[in-house]
């Protein structure tokens, strides 16, 4: 089994709709959870960065963590078509500079005008 | 945030050669920096770990005769592919915290294409 497991889509939904992009774990001693924004060809964006288990919002965005079903969330209300990207979780352990951040695959993710 | 810079943006090559790729943050101090590589539609892969002052620390499987890395200063690593051949084609994306937080900022990549 995979440590982080991401559905690589591609995810399809119309303007204005709210999207939900998931990824599962399997490395309880994950705490710290984040969501990247990755344009074609560029370099990952930090959108959202959660300690352990509840939710954070920010905008359209909130993040929600179960860490007790190892289950974490991105919802993205009021979609736009600039918010198609791939989008990609990420998590680790420890957040310092010595420890790992474990990536998804990507959702890739098309807001349809 | 925080800016990090890579150069080049993309590179061609042929088969055998090396290349250079630069990783800088613009404006912070980095005294570590990642290196991870990405293929298509695949996940960022941590390549190497690369210490400002010392020895980079390689993730298993990674040759780190081939993936040389040097970290000469708090702002600047560079990681050179070796004798690149066509599967070394990949997106190279580097990486650095800040020492106030532990974000970590993105470089834009370097998309490497070996002929």
């Amino acid at each position: 089994q995979k440590e982080v497991e991401q559905d690589p889509g591609p995810l399809s939904v119309p303007e204005g709709a709210i999207v939900s992009l998931n990824c599962t774990y399997s490395n309880s001693a994950f705490q710290y959870f984040m969501w990247y924004r990755q344009y074609s060809r560029k370099g990952p964006e930090l959108l959202m960065y959660t300690y352990s288990s509840g939710n954070k919002e920010d905008g359209r965005f909130t993040a929600q963590v179960d860490k007790s079903s190892k289950y974490i969330s991105l919802f993205i209300r009021d979609s736009q078509p600039s918010d198609s990207a791939t989008y990609l979780c990420a998590m680790s352990a420890l957040m310092n500079r010595d420890d790992k951040i474990i990536f998804g695959k990507g959702t890739r993710l098309h807001i349809l005008p | 945030g925080a800016v990090v810079s890579q150069h080049p943006s993309w590179v061609i090559c042929k088969s055998g050669t090396s290349v250079k790729i630069e990783c800088r943050s613009l404006d912070f101090q980095a005294t570590t920096m990642f290196w991870y590589r990405q293929f298509p539609k695949q996940s960022l892969m941590l390549m190497a770990t690369s210490n400002e002052g010392s020895k980079a620390t390689y993730e298993q499987g990674v040759e780190k005769d081939k993936f040389l890395i040097n970290h000469a200063s708090l702002t600047l690593s560079t990681l050179t592919v070796t004798s690149a051949h066509p599967e070394d084609s990949s997106f190279y994306i580097c990486s650095a915290p800040t020492s106030g937080s532990n974000e970590q900022f993105f470089g834009p990549g370097t998309r490497l294409t070996v002929l």
